[in-house]
């Protein structure tokens, strides 16, 4: 069966860095995009990045970019998402989604982890 | 990257309907048929329940559709049980970069 786990999360100072993982199982990881999403507490879902199923193309919502990086390690089965220079705005629970394969949306979600940035 | 708009909340008793709408522009929602939407019980994390504006995933229950008409799209849930009650939210592809954006959520409860 699908699964998706994140780890990484916790807290952090302002200013600081973060590297969150999601680690996938029981598809062929190297086949499908992949996002991350994040939900602030007690606010809605905000879509974070994508990366291609190969590495080569990404794309980043405005909030994190140039703060933001996604990569992926298909080798591990593997996603990343870098997070530097953190600001309180961007305390959230972060998840991570599959695409649906041939289409647009998101088949599955990670159980999420929180990220809380506060000095 | 605006938000979609939905209603912050709906409510039917069982056994009824309630539509959730989900407001975009021609760039996002009215542009392609990428919507999707997505149902989220407390501190879970979302769950699939419609794409492709109105194609349920296997498993769904044939409950649930979803509709466009222009920069709208919109999410019905027909014979309300208990369990659909849950926060649920709209996405949109907007055609530029892979980018995506979501709908400012609609809690659903069920009277």
């Amino acid at each position: 069966q699908v699964q998706l786990v994140e780890s990484g999360g916790g807290v952090v100072q302002p200013g600081r860095s973060l590297r969150l993982a999601c680690a996938a199982s029981g598809f062929t990881f190297s086949s499908y995009a992949m996002h991350w999403v994040r939900q602030a507490p007690g606010k809605g879902l905000e879509w974070v990045a994508h990366i291609s199923y190969d590495g080569s193309n990404k794309d980043y919502a405005d909030s994190g970019k140039g703060r933001f990086t996604i990569s992926r390690d298909n080798s591990k089965n593997t996603l990343y998402v870098q997070m530097n220079s953190l600001r309180a705005e961007d305390t959230a629970v972060y998840y991570c989604a599959r695409e649906i394969v041939a289409t647009i949306g998101f088949d599955y979600w990670g159980q999420g982890t929180l990220v809380t940035v506060s000095s | 990257q605006s938000a979609l708009t939905q209603p912050p909340s709906a409510s039917g008793s069982p056994g009824q309907s309630v539509t959730i709408s989900c407001t975009g522009t021609s760039s996002d929602v009215g542009g392609y048929n990428y919507v999707s939407w997505y149902q989220q019980h407390p501190g879970k994390a979302p769950k699939l329940m419609i794409y492709e504006v109105s194609k349920r995933p296997s498993g769904v229950p044939d409950r649930f559709s979803g509709s466009k008409s222009g920069n709208t799209a919109s999410l019905t849930v027909s014979g309300l049980q208990a369990e659909d009650e849950a926060d649920y939210y709209c996405s949109s592809y907007t055609g530029s970069n892979n980018l995506r954006v979501f709908g400012t959520g609609t809690k659903v409860t069920v009277l």
